[in-house]
């Protein structure tokens, strides 16, 4: 059974940094063809996707946000870590990660709400 | 990275079918047979429905299936019932811009 979960700040101030973590278990991000995907969600809005990286560390930005991601993997402690710089109110949303793998993100975290206010 | 096209809201009656929309562009629906579809529940993470443009995974009503046809992808629900009122998304793979997410649908059981 895939199971995911996101962790990290529910509350960061404007201009500062946001690192979110997730941790994985019942895949491994060695595998060939599988990733882990992050998505983001306003409140009241629609999915965002965000970025993504491969077994074989290949990464994707979304291109509007590419300046300001970074995505990393932790094989060995079945981690991915999403960093996003400069934050403002406007990225106050649930971020979500997921396995990904023949195109589609499946299953996804329960997803964390991340406010950002001063 | 523009969002792929959705219509805002579709409504029909227990028992009917219905069809949601996805367009996109030659970039992304176009050029993958790797669209798929996403049902969201108020307070819920979404749930994969369809994969690669028409598979079911496991689990998931045959009522639900999907098509494409040049730049645009369709989810269509058969025998509309009340437990299908939620939010769809769809999704394509957009080669290196990653993957890029519909506008989203309301579906309304009438």
């Amino acid at each position: 059974q895939i199971t995911l979960k996101e962790s990290g700040p529910t509350l960061v101030k404007p201009t500062q940094t946001l690192t979110l973590t997730c941790t994985f278990s019942g895949f491994s991000l060695s595998t060939s063809g599988v990733g882990v995907g992050w998505i983001r969600q306003p409140p009241g809005k629609a999915l965002e996707w965000l970025a993504l990286i491969y077994w074989d560390d290949d990464k994707r930005y979304s291109p509007s946000l590419k300046s300001r991601l970074t995505i990393t993997k932790d094989t060995s402690k079945n981690q991915v870590v999403l960093t996003m710089t400069n934050m403002d109110p406007v990225d106050t949303a649930t971020y979500y990660c997921a396995h990904r793998r023949r195109g589609a993100v499946d299953p996804w975290g329960q997803g964390t709400l991340v406010t950002v206010s001063s | 990275q523009s969002a792929l096209t959705q219509p805002a809201s579709v409504s029909g009656s227990p028992g009917q079918s219905i069809t949601i929309s996805c367009t996109g562009t030659s970039s992304d629906v176009g050029s993958y047979n790797l669209v798929s579809w996403y049902q969201q529940h108020p307070g819920k993470a979404p749930k994969l429905m369809i994969y690669e443009g028409s598979k079911r995974p496991s689990g998931v009503s045959n009522r639900f299936s999907g098509s494409k046809s040049g730049n645009t992808a369709s989810l269509t629900i058969s025998g509309l019932q009340a437990e299908d009122e939620a939010d769809y998304y769809c999704c394509s793979y957009a080669g290196s811009r990653g993957d890029v997410f519909g506008t989203g649908t309301k579906v309304t059981v009438l």
